[in-house]
């Protein structure tokens, strides 16, 4: 089966820049889509097919993807960005994969 | 406005059974494939379960597989998860999702979950 890795915690300084990686076996190949999860709320799809972004979500988050590390990146981090992130692709076997979630820490 | 709302949790034994429901709203519900993902109390998201938008695929977790049943009313915009067999381990909230269309699907609508308590 598939497994996706991602660090438990991250921590970026307000205003700074922060990425939250997600790991798997080539997953470049693979499309890879992005939650936030709020203390208390449902998950919020905030990058999916690696780069792309829903309405209503800031430009201030964005997606890349290559070779074995997938990246979400939050670009003047806020006090309101603090939540979980949770990477997720899509597996022929495993059908749908999440990784295990990073809290992020805006100091 | 696009929603989901689910409900139907509660607390259950060990072995027994509980049907949750997901009411939708806002989209074509007959248009989409839906899912349910579970989270236990402070862990992360684990998919359970998925539905064609038909009724006519469904797909489960190992985790799930023979004990829990999805299904879907699109007369009613209701998606069910009719759970047997329950574990301790099958405490957690369940939400139901949307998925997108695509070859390497996501979820791009949540409802805000029902929690399942099984008690030993």
């Amino acid at each position: 089966s598939y497994e996706l890795t991602q660090p438990l915690s991250v921590s970026v300084a307000l205003g700074q820049t922060a990425r939250i990686p997600c790991g798997g076996n080539n997953i470049g190949s693979k499309n890879v889509h992005w939650y936030q999860q709020q203390p208390g709320q449902a998950p919020v799809l905030v990058i999916y097919r690696d780069t792309s972004r829903p309405s209503g979500i800031p430009e201030r988050f964005s997606g890349s993807n290559s070779g074995n590390t997938a990246t979400l990146t939050i670009s003047r981090a806020q006090a309101g960005d603090e939540a979980d992130y949770y990477c997720q692709v899509w597996d022929s076997s495993t059908r749908w994969v999440f990784g295990g979630g990073t809290k992020l820490t805006v100091l | 406005e696009v929603q989901l709302l689910e409900s139907g949790g509660g607390l259950v034994q060990r072995g027994g059974s509980l049907r949750l429901s997901c009411a939708a709203s806002g989209f074509t519900f007959s248009s989409y494939a839906l899912s349910w993902v579970r989270q236990a109390p402070v862990k992360g998201l684990e998919w359970v379960s998925a539905i064609s938008s038909s009724g006519g695929n469904t797909y489960y977790a190992d985790s799930v597989r023979g004990r829990f049943t999805i299904s879907r009313d699109n007369s009613r915009n209701t998606l069910y998860l009719q759970m047997n067999s329950l574990r301790a381990e099958d405490t957690a909230l369940y939400y139901c999702a949307k998925v997108v269309d695509g070859s390497d699907p996501a979820f791009d609508i949540w409802g805000q979950g029902t929690m399942v308590t099984v008690s030993s």
